[in-house]
């Protein structure tokens, strides 16, 4: 069965340092989402990306946050400059048909910013 | 803004029973998802339900609906411990959205 795949599983970066976080959504998907978890918080909505542009972006994702689809398979999540309260799992997933329609979650991958 | 709000918060029962959880909404829906998520782990997709269906199957899994009191429910039937797990609806008229607490279900072998 066709999965999303996240790496690094887990990161581990110092405050103020950029890190990429990457995503392989499913081939055939239109839509890519990332979304974040805060240990022991809800899984937050950060963007959602549809035909090489940000379709929707909550008030989480401001400037230090961009996503790109480089090529035809990674989906990624930039972070310019860490703070410590960026630490958290990071969701990518995608949809086929409809946006929000079905999503497909990948592992995550666990940030830690110290 | 918030995705549904699941009650109840934790559910703990034996294996073989079965577990309902329900989820009210706010807005208007054209379909209602059910997810869920293993601690620490990706959320998994469950079962849709569209606006004009009020049951939907799908395996041990049920589905209901009721558009007038804005509500689903989903029943978990002859549970196992490996359905332990936490339990999120999505409303995918509400789009950006953050998912909301879920219930904590717990099954106990």
């Amino acid at each position: 069965e066709p999965e999303v795949t996240q790496t690094p599983s887990h990161q581990v970066t110092q405050m103020g340092q950029e890190v990429i976080l990457r995503c392989v959504p499913i081939s055939n998907h239109l839509y890519f989402y990332w979304y974040r978890q805060i240990l022991g918080q809800k899984v937050e909505f950060l963007v959602s990306f549809y035909n090489n542009e940000i379709s929707e972006k909550s008030e989480i994702f401001d400037d230090q946050f961009s996503v790109e689809r480089p090529d035809g398979s990674n989906f990624t999540l930039k972070i310019r400059s860490t703070k410590l309260e960026d630490s958290a799992m990071y969701f990518c997933a995608s949809t086929g048909g409809q946006v929000f329609y079905e999503q497909y979650f990948g592992p995550g991958t666990r940030l830690t910013v110290t | 803004s918030q995705q549904g709000e699941e009650d109840p918060q934790a559910l703990s029962i034996q294996e073989g029973e079965n577990a309902t959880m329900n989820c009210s909404y706010k807005t208007s829906i054209n379909n209602l998802q059910w997810y869920r998520q293993n601690s620490g782990r990706g959320l998994v997709h469950l079962i849709l339900i569209r606006s004009n269906e009020r049951e939907k199957h799908s395996g041990r899994l049920r589905v209901t609906l009721d558009t007038s009191k804005k509500s689903s429910s989903l029943l978990i039937t002859a549970s196992r411990a490996a359905d332990t797990a936490s339990y999120f609806c999505y409303n995918t008229n509400a789009g950006k959205s953050t998912f909301g607490d879920g219930t904590t279900l717990t099954v106990k072998p």
